[in-house]
């Protein structure tokens, strides 16, 4: 099975910072990864996908980056809306698998 | 506009089966993967399988010998069956579509194992 990590596993930060993600695969995924975004008591929702893809009528604040196993989920400026568990998800091969997560709260 | 809903009961009893079903609209389920994934309360997310129309199926190794998925094309619907649950698979069980990534989702539903 590929191993997702990511860190931070939680971090505080204002509104108008600049925020970074970063998730490591056990082995080399390519391109084959996706971020998420979810919210309490919400499906999770794409944000990302194919590393560095913005997904349609996602906001341009959001950016992604890397191949192989190092990747960096960017949020330029954070938003209030942007408060949430950040999740990274390889589908490079089966099992797939997700990241533990980053919590964005606010400071 | 793509719509996933996943339906079944919420409550399942210790040893028993667990179904759900995710109806699909706005989409014709002959085409990508569709996915099962749950996440235990304040956890994490884990991928529980996925079919493809053809009839092909991945599952997770760590729940395979329990996972059943199916489909059935004529009500654009797929299935899920996880027998012999415990409290350990009382979750929010979510349907998702995906072409590479899970582009859709179910709003999801919790089930929750107890006698």
């Amino acid at each position: 099975d590929i191993q997702m990590t990511q860190s931070p596993s939680s971090l505080s930060a204002s509104v108008g910072d600049r925020v970074t993600i970063t998730c490591r695969a056990s082995q080399s995924i390519s391109s084959y990864l996706h971020w998420y975004q979810q919210k309490p008591g919400k499906a999770p929702k794409l944000l990302i996908y194919a590393a560095s893809s913005l997904q349609s009528g996602v906001p341009s604040r959001f950016s992604g980056s890397g191949s192989g196993t190092d990747f960096t989920l960017t949020i330029s400026s954070l938003q209030p809306e942007d408060f949430a568990t950040y999740y990274c998800q390889q589908s490079y091969s089966t099992p797939l698998t997700f990241g533990p997560g980053t919590k964005v709260d606010i400071k | 506009q793509v719509q996933l809903q996943e339906s079944g009961p919420g409550l399942v009893k210790p040893s028993e089966t667990l179904s759900l079903t995710c109806t699909v609209s706005g989409d014709s389920i002959s085409s990508y993967y569709w996915s099962w994934i749950r996440q235990p309360a304040g956890k994490g997310l884990e991928w529980i399988g996925r079919l493809y129309t053809s009839g092909s199926t991945n599952y997770n190794p760590s729940l395979k010998s329990r996972v059943t998925m199916s489909v059935d094309t004529s009500k654009n619907q797929f299935s899920l069956k996880l027998s012999s649950v415990t409290a350990a698979d009382t979750a929010v069980y979510y349907c998702a579509r995906q072409p590479g990534s899970f582009d859709y989702w179910g709003q999801g539903t919790l089930v929750t194992v107890s006698s």
